[in-house]
């Protein structure tokens, strides 16, 4: 059981290219996130998906795209990259709880972005 | 020209002693909260989430205090070790509601000095 598995960790991108983050759960959790890291900042949701097929908007969706054709992977894209876009992602993953005991994510180890 | 960077605030503790870690947070009406540990280049950790209903609530070595009054969370840490050196996140959220999503603070850092 491998939890959320991020790939790649490290990625240098100029500006302009293009590029997308995988995200894997082994774990057939409904819900799935992703997240930016920044220094000082938190982490901030860009987007997420609640089932295959669906997605929605976070806090800082600008310049991404997400797609979750199988339940297991969560897919963020970014078009055309941007410096502001340097960051640290986060892939989350939780269940459907039908009582809401608890909204505890499962986080993956990151993938560290850098756009020159 | 020199740039500055944001720093987190930074707890500084003695080994063995006693760690503890505090969080306002913003939504009265959140009923779900949440503390995690980051560890340098990693993801974060769950370490202890606490409903609403309670105000206290205990795992192994830590301690999560909910005063909804003063909208204020803390994180006990006892007899805290150089493992516990970390970054550690508070998040809330109102679970109620449809496909509610948590909303993390900024983060503290935790050092412990040997």
């Amino acid at each position: 059981n491998a939890g959320v598995t991020q790939t790649p960790k490290f990625r240098v991108l100029k500006t302009g290219q293009s590029m997308t983050l995988l995200c894997a759960q082994d774990m057939n959790h409904e819900y799935m996130y992703w997240y930016r890291q920044d220094p000082g900042m938190g982490l901030r949701l860009i987007h997420y998906s609640v089932g295959e097929g669906t997605t929605a908007k976070g806090e800082v969706p600008d310049g991404y795209n997400v797609s979750r054709l199988k339940k297991q992977n969560f897919l963020l894209g970014l078009e055309s990259a941007a410096p502001s876009q340097t960051s640290v992602y986060f892939c989350a993953s939780r269940p459907l709880l039908e009582d809401a005991t608890n909204e505890k994510l499962f986080f993956g180890s990151g993938t560290q972005l850098s756009v020159l | 020209g020199e740039s500055v960077g944001l720093h987190l605030p930074t707890l500084s503790v003695q080994e063995g002693d006693n760690s503890i870690i505090n969080c306002a947070y913003s939504n009265s009406a959140s009923d779900y909260f949440i503390w995690y540990k980051q560890e340098s280049g990693k993801g974060p950790q769950f370490i202890i989430d606490i409903r609403s209903n309670m105000d206290k609530r205990q795992g192994q070595r830590v301690t999560v205090l909910l005063n909804k009054t003063v909208k204020h969370l803390s994180l006990q840490i006892a007899a805290t070790q150089p493992g516990d050196s970390a970054v550690y996140f508070c998040a809330e959220s109102l679970s109620s509601r449809a496909n509610s999503k948590l909303t993390f603070g900024k983060g503290i850092t935790l050092s412990v000095r040997p």
